[in-house]
């Protein structure tokens, strides 16, 4: 596709429940990331992969979070038994190479809100 | 802990003004730079980046301003206009970082 696309844009769930969301990234980009969002504040890193190799999970808060990619195509984030201070915008960036240092192409987000 | 601290939290600014968004680090293994523009119900879009090689960068209206050894950068758009109206992040990364540090964001409103 032309852009990172995310899906869905919004998802309401109940605290308890698991939801996943999706990333579609860049055609051909190696490199792909997760990001928060929570109401006022910056982007905080959660998960990184490039290409086959071991995926940075330095930033996930905890092991409720989870995040999966196929090679180098759909990623999918997987918060289970959601509490209210997961509410947050999610982000999914990808970038033709890896690191921190290149230009990074972000979705629009997915805004999960836990009731 | 934050890594990069951006001020002001919120700026308001006449139409054709000069926007000024500050930002400070620590870590001075940061090499890269870069300013994300974000519109409400979209993410964040790169908008101009600097490496430290260099105190300015310019295009077009955006200007960055890069004090290294104040480790300081600011972000100035001359002009401004009400669509310069939008949430701005500054950024920084390294060499061998996986991922950006973010700052707090600073929403930007441009009245006519």
């Amino acid at each position: 596709g032309a852009g990172v696309s995310q899906s869905p844009s919004n998802k309401v769930t109940e605290k308890g429940k698991d939801v996943e969301l999706r990333c579609d990234p860049i055609s051909g980009h190696t490199a792909l990331y997760w990001y928060r969002q929570r109401l006022g504040q910056g982007l905080e890193f959660l998960i990184y992969f490039q290409g086959n190799s071991a995926p940075d999970k330095s930033g996930l808060p905890s092991d409720r979070f989870s995040a999966e990619r196929t090679g180098e195509s759909v990623s999918t984030l997987t918060i289970q038994r959601t509490q209210q201070e997961d509410s947050a915008v999610y982000l999914c960036a990808s970038s033709l190479v890896g690191g921190g240092n290149t230009e990074a192409f972000f979705g629009q987000g997915t805004r999960l809100t836990v009731v | 802990q934050q890594q990069v601290k951006q001020s002001p939290q919120s700026l308001i600014v006449q139409k054709g003004g000069i926007s000024i968004i500050n930002c400070a680090y620590e870590n001075t293994a940061f090499d890269y730079f870069p300013w994300y523009q974000q519109f409400p119900g979209k993410g964040p879009a790169l908008l101009i980046a600097i490496r430290p090689d260099v105190s300015e960068k310019k295009e077009g209206r955006f200007t960055i301003s890069f004090n290294k050894s104040a480790k300081q950068f600011s972000l100035h758009i001359m002009d401004s206009q009400p669509g310069d109206s939008a949430t701005y992040f500054c950024a920084a990364s390294m060499a061998g970082a996986n991922n950006l540090f973010f700052g707090t964001g600073t929403r930007l409103t441009v009245i006519p």
